[in-house]
């Protein structure tokens, strides 16, 4: 069945980077967006960027524009985003998702979500 | 501030009928259909809605999604202590050119 793989939770300190990454199974890797999502503790969700596989470009959230870089590996569908200058702020879930639809189309919405990789930042 | 809004909460009793509403503008919920995602505690977000009223395999037809205009509503019908959750709404956004999301309902089974 189609799933989305999250690697395991991360401790880092404030200042340094994080790479997080999310191995697609089950469906053509390459016909999809992957977005990532992320959700602090207690609070809503919020959407970080999105990474359309077949061409590796990616859309970025304005708030996250320069310190997210979203990539892929299709030989392992794997999908990772890397957030860098983490603060005590960007400790939460992190969240990889397919995404079916288009901004043409009327329509996008995610179908599939990882269990989610919790990142922790703290000093 | 999401750029949807919706509820903080809304509560009911087993059996009952509960309805969340959700808000926004012709750019997003005016030009696009609604997603509505459910999320119990401690899990990843589960998709419920999509494309306003349609359920994907396995949700049952208690949940049901409608839009009118920029406004939406997802409404939970025979309710269950399992439907305590989370709710959010979600579209895309044609000004933002990404997607949206609310900011989240808690639904309490009393």
């Amino acid at each position: 069945q189609v799933r989305l793989a999250q690697s395991g939770a991360e401790v880092k300190q404030p200042g340094a980077s994080v790479k997080v990454s999310c191995k697609a199974s089950g469906y053509t890797f390459t016909n999809f967006d992957i977005n990532w999502v992320r959700q602090a503790t207690g609070q809503g969700l919020e959407w970080m960027g999105r990474m359309f596989p077949n061409s590796g470009n990616a859309g970025y959230s304005q708030k996250f524009q320069g310190r997210v870089t979203l990539t892929r590996d299709t030989s392992t569908s794997t999908a990772y985003m890397e957030v860098s200058s983490l603060t005590s702020e960007d400790t939460a879930v992190y969240y990889c998702a397919r995404a079916l639809g288009s901004s043409s189309s009327g329509y996008y919405y995610m179908d599939v979500w990882g269990k989610g990789t919790t990142v922790t930042v703290s000093s | 501030q999401s750029v949807l809004t919706q509820p903080p909460s809304a509560s009911g009793t087993p059996g009952q009928r509960v309805t969340i509403s959700c808000s926004g503008s012709s750019s997003n919920l005016g030009s696009n259909t609604v997603t509505w995602y459910q999320q119990l505690p401690g899990t990843a977000p589960k998709l419920l809605i999509y494309r306003s009223n349609l359920r994907p395999s396995g949700i049952p037809d208690r949940f049901f999604g409608s839009k009118s205009g920029t406004s939406a509503s997802l409404a939970i019908s025979g309710l269950q202590s399992d439907d305590d959750a989370d709710y959010y709404c979600a579209t895309w956004d044609d000004s933002l050119s990404s997607p949206v999301f609310g900011g989240g309902t808690k639904v309490t089974v009393l």
